[in-house]
């Protein structure tokens, strides 16, 4: 199994740009997290999904779009990056639906100048 | 009250000494008290957790000290080695699918 995998693993945009991060699991998990790791900052979660098809605001979850259409992959989308949205983005998933125990990708580390 | 309050930010131990992180709570509701391991360029690893009916948890040189009354929680590693070095997040569950983060604590271990 691979577990939890992100792509891409770096990258870096221009102001207003968009891209989008790929997360997909291989665990069969119901429940997936993005969230945004910045030094001080801890973990704040983005968005989350507690199966295919939905998708729900976690704290910050402004300036990004989510979708899960399929159980396996979880999207995050930066529809016009700031600067502001510079950090290193991790997914994670669960297999409880009170995401107790979360499963976490290698990250991705994201610069916008 | 949602908070999960970690401390201290960073943390320097001596090779072979104790590691304390501590933890607290204000939301009574919190029923399950992970603790996440995070070495540079990875993502956090669950590393030991604990439930509020349980004063302490230990696994091989980690420790999880619980005090209800005081909405506290704390980890201890025992005989702290230089790999031990990495990022400690406290966290806290909750019913509505995630968990309540600490800020993290950078410990470093000396050789």
């Amino acid at each position: 199994n691979a577990g939890v995998t992100q792509t891409p693993k770096f990258r870096v945009l221009k102001t207003g740009q968009s891209m989008t991060l790929l997360c997909a699991q291989d665990m069969n998990h119901e429940y997936m997290y993005w969230y945004r790791q910045d030094p001080g900052m801890g973990l704040r979660l983005i968005h989350y999904s507690v199966g295919e098809g939905t998708t729900a605001k976690g704290e910050v979850p402004d300036g990004y779009n989510v979708s899960r259409l399929k159980k396996q992959n979880f999207l995050l989308g930066l529809e016009s990056a700031a600067p502001s949205q510079t950090s290193v983005y991790f997914c994670a998933s669960s297999p409880d639906n009170r995401g107790r125990t979360q499963y976490f990708g290698p990250g991705t580390r994201l610069t916008v100048l | 009250q949602q908070q999960v309050k970690q401390s201290p930010q960073s943390l320097i131990v001596q090779k072979g000494g104790i590691s304390i992180i501590n933890c607290a709570y204000e939301n009574t509701a919190f029923d399950y008290f992970p603790w996440y391991q995070q070495f540079p360029g990875k993502g956090p690893a669950l590393l030991i957790a604990i439930r509020p009916d349980v004063s302490e948890k230990k696994e091989g040189r980690f420790t999880i000290s619980f005090n209800k009354s005081a909405k506290q929680f704390s980890l201890h590693i025992m005989d702290s080695q230089p790999g031990d070095s990495a990022t400690y997040f406290c966290a806290a569950s909750i019913s509505n699918y995630q968990l309540i983060w600490g800020a993290g604590t950078k410990l470093i271990i000396k050789p």
